[in-house]
Order: structure tokens, then sequence, then C-alpha cells
């Protein structure tokens, strides 16, 4: 069974500092991953996806993630966060052959001004 | 735009009530999801419809029903309400393809007392 594991519930950064949330996936075949962003009292907002294209993801507000598949890693980025960065974000993966998907914990991110 | 919409934000109902939770999509997608949200644990999977009548189990259907009579439209069914449904709920609808994403409603936080 594929699972996604998120390292780290909650994340603290300054304003303008680097954000780096890590996600890793099992996975038996090649998986089609996503990053969302859930901010208070809404539901989730697909932040972006990798679909096998690029390894290399852009996605909006700044963010970006990266595929590793010698690592299983999709790990997201911003380089400068801003207060509105402020939610929660989720990993999550589906099996090339399936439509359902597998969400990581969460990860909590607080910006500190 | 995607809107998926969830009848209520906020629920309360009591032990052993059936309750009724319903989700409207207004974008022609196949597949419907619901979901429980828990703090720690992400999202879990309760049930999925690929077509209208059809449903899957998902990872934790226990507890619960559902029912999709119209394309547009899917319903989770708590039979019986116990204290530990008391969670967010969150549908979500998508077009049919691996690398289709998710689009989801704000949730409903349903506390069964």
């Amino acid at each position: 069974a594929q699972s996604v594991t998120q390292l780290g519930s909650h994340v603290s950064v300054s304003e303008g500092a680097l954000v780096l949330l890590r996600c890793n996936y099992s996975s038996s075949v090649p998986p089609y991953l996503f990053w969302y962003v859930q901010y208070p009292n809404q539901g989730l907002q697909l932040l972006l996806k990798y679909t096998s294209a690029a390894t290399l993801v852009k996605g909006i507000n700044g963010f970006e993630a990266e595929f590793k598949k010698s690592e299983t890693s999709f790990h997201l980025t911003k380089p400068s966060a801003h207060m509105s960065d402020a939610a929660e974000y989720f990993c999550a993966v589906r099996k090339a052959a399936g439509n359902k998907l597998t969400f990581g914990g969460g990860t909590r991110v607080l910006v500190k001004p | 735009d995607v809107k998926v919409t969830q009848s209520s934000r906020y629920l309360v109902k009591r032990t052993g009530e059936k309750v009724f939770l319903e989700c409207v999509q207004d974008m022609d997608h196949e597949n419907m999801f619901w979901y429980r949200q828990d703090p720690g644990l992400g999202l879990r999977l309760i049930y999925f419809s690929y077509d209208v009548k059809m449903k899957e189990k998902g990872d934790i259907p226990e507890g619960y029903s559902v029912s999709r009579e119209k394309k547009e439209r899917f319903s989770l069914i708590l039979e019986s309400a116990s204290t530990n449904q008391t969670s967010m709920y969150l549908c979500a609808s998508s077009l049919w393809g691996d690398n289709q994403p998710q689009h989801f409603g704000d949730g409903t936080r349903l506390s069964i007392l």
C-alpha cells in the first residue's frame, strides 16, 4: 500500500526566510504527486502537481517542488515566506492506475514577522 | 472556476441520529469523494463515486454510507451518529484521469454530542 510521510507537523519560519516542507512517498509504481494548501476554515486548494513531464514543478503563490525518484521525495519550497503563507500544507500521492489520493498528515506553517 | 458546495459549514447532532451531509459540484465531474480530516491524521477517504449510482469504499467506510442519484450531488450518511464521528468532513470532485486534481469544498465541521 502506498503511503505519504510529511516530516514535521509544525514548521515556524520568519517572514522572508526559506520555506521547506518535506514529503516522502512509498509507491511501487510511478506516482502522481500533489501539494495542497488549506487556509483556516477553508477546503484544500491545489498548489502544484507532478505528472512526470518535469522534475521541478512550479505552482501558485511562488511555491515549487522537486521530484527526486532516487529519494522518493517531493519536497515543497518557497524562497521567501510571506505572512499570507501561514496555512496547513498537505502532500498527496495517486497511484498511476487509480483515482484515489493518499494524503500525508499535514504540516502547519507559522510565519513570524 | 470549479465550485464544490457543501450544504452546511457547522452542524451539531446527537448520538444515534441519522445525519446527512450534502455536496454539490457544478463542473460535470465524474468523480466525487468524501474525506474526514482529523488533526495529525491528514485526510482519510471514506467513500468515492466514479459515476451516478456507483460507489466504492475508501479507507474508513465503517459507520457511513453514500448516495449518488445525480451526477452533481454526492451525499454522505451517518446511519447512527456516534461521538467518534465528530470531525471535519470534506467533499471533493475531479474529472476522470490520473493527473486530474481534486477540487474541494470548504468543509462541514460536524459535532456529535
